[in-house]
């Protein structure tokens, strides 16, 4: 099974940085995602990472650190629309299921 | 990217009926579906793995017999809500893999908020 942890709340000013934690205890791991949740929507995909390192998409980094069951995400230069939930989650290696944390919810300020 | 059609967006019933929320991979095969349910401020949580063909395999603590699923073919899984109750209004979501790029993320459908009254 999976264990995953992120921080329930974080607030940011606009054009700030944020930086959402997770980390996590996994039986078999093949990846790790993040995504962005609007209020009453479904997920929308931010990155994915299996190997460690730092991916970097525009505004959004995610990294990897697998021996530390680690990983966060980098919302830069932030905007009001960033105002959602941030998902993490963690698939399994052998049957691919998805399991997510219970979610970060960001709130930009101006 | 692949899109996954997901309907009806919303749907309101009264207690004691079933509700039939679609799932269609539309520009890819999905040999794999992943039904989700999720309560308000709270993640989402797997319900059942839906496989084209096959029985699915459903989550501990999830009634496999009021939650049926069916995958008839390569593109559709439909989850059923039976006689749903109150307890049973939440927002289900599904997703799938593409077959033929395995190696990244599932798509997720837009979401099904049910309201049982």
């Amino acid at each position: 099974g999976q264990n995953i942890d992120q921080p329930t709340e974080m607030t940011a000013t606009e054009g700030a940085i944020v930086q959402i934690n997770c980390t996590y205890q996994t039986s078999g791991f093949n990846g790790l995602f993040w995504y962005q949740q609007h209020a009453g929507e479904a997920p929308t995909f931010l990155s994915y990472n299996v190997l460690d390192g730092l991916e970097e998409k525009g505004r959004f980094s995610s990294f990897l650190s697998r021996s530390k069951g680690y990983s966060y995400l980098l919302l830069k230069e932030l905007q009001m629309k960033d105002s959602a939930s941030y998902l993490c989650a963690v698939r399994d290696r052998d049957d691919y299921k998805l399991s997510f944390g219970a979610g970060t919810t960001v709130t930009v300020r101006a | 990217g692949a899109v996954v059609s997901q309907h009806p967006s919303w749907v309101i019933c009264k207690s004691g009926t079933s509700v039939k929320i679609e799932c269609r991979s539309l520009d890819f095969q999905a040999t794999t579906m992943f039904w989700y349910r999720q309560f308000p401020k709270q993640s989402l949580m797997l319900m059942a793995t839906s496989n084209e063909g096959s029985k699915a395999t459903y989550e501990q603590g999830v009634e496999k017999d009021k939650f049926l699923i069916n995958h008839a073919s390569l593109t559709l899984s439909t989850l059923t809500v039976t006689s749903a109750h109150p307890e049973d209004s939440s927002f289900y979501i599904c997703s799938a893999r593409d077959l033929e790029v395995m190696n990244t993320e599932a798509f997720f459908g837009q979401g099904t908020r049910l309201t049982v009254v």
